[in-house]
């Protein structure tokens, strides 16, 4: 069954510290994926997504991710995270041929001020 | 530009008894996909609807159903409610339809508690 993997369930940093998540899926086939952040309180909202072409996009807010083929992985980084990145990160995959969204169980970030 | 709408907000039943929730797709949008997100877990797809048809579903019983409209609104309903049914449950809205990869837009939820 495919699966996504998210190995980091919590994570705290510091102000200007770099950000690193992990995401790993299990579909050998065409996928294409995306990060959702979930603020305190609000709504899950894109972050960035990879569909096709160059395997490192930006997205939103200074986040960006890399799609490595041969690893099965679609890490999110950020240089310097602030406060306000303080969210519930989910990574989620989209198979071929499918319409559903397969998510990661989540990481909690939390950035100390 | 009006988003994803879910009603109610909140709601709480006991063992055994029926639930409907609604959702209000984006406007523009003809694909509405429901998922049920656990405390602690990622959200879980349970169907969508494309056209006013069901156009896929996840590992869930039949007491989980659902409609469209012909406004692209939608319905999830459960059927005699158990105490693991207690969760939020997404509503997303995405153009195109079935097979597409469009982006979905997930509305705020509704928090289902099951006493």
């Amino acid at each position: 069954a495919q699966s996504v993997s998210q190995h980091n369930h919590h994570v705290i940093l510091s102000e200007a510290a770099s950000l690193e998540l992990g995401c790993n899926y299990s579909y050998g086939g065409t996928v294409n994926l995306f990060w959702y952040v979930q603020y305190p309180g609000q709504h899950l909202q894109l972050l960035l997504k990879y569909f096709s072409g160059d395997p490192l996009v930006k997205g939103i807010k200074g986040f960006e991710a890399e799609f490595i083929k041969s690893k099965f992985s679609f890490n999110l980084r950020k240089p310097s995270v602030q406060w306000s990145d303080t969210a519930e990160y989910f990574c989620a995959v989209m198979t071929s041929g499918t319409y559903k969204y397969i998510f990661g169980t989540g990481t909690r970030l939390k950035v100390l001020a | 530009e009006t988003g994803v709408t879910q009603s109610p907000t909140h709601l709480i039943k006991t063992r055994g008894q029926q639930v409907t929730l609604r959702c209000s797709s984006q406007s523009g949008h003809n694909t509405v996909s429901w998922y049920q997100q656990a405390l602690g877990q990622g959200p879980q797809f349970i169907f969508q609807y494309y056209r006013e048809e069901e156009n896929g579903r996840g590992n869930f019983p039949p007491r989980f159903s659902g409609l469209q409209f012909p406004n692209y609104s939608s319905e999830l309903n459960v059927n005699a409610l158990e105490l693991d049914d207690s969760a939020l449950y997404l509503c997303a809205s995405s153009a195109g339809g079935g097979g597409n990869y469009n982006e979905q837009f997930f509305g705020p939820g509704t928090r289902l508690t099951v006493l």
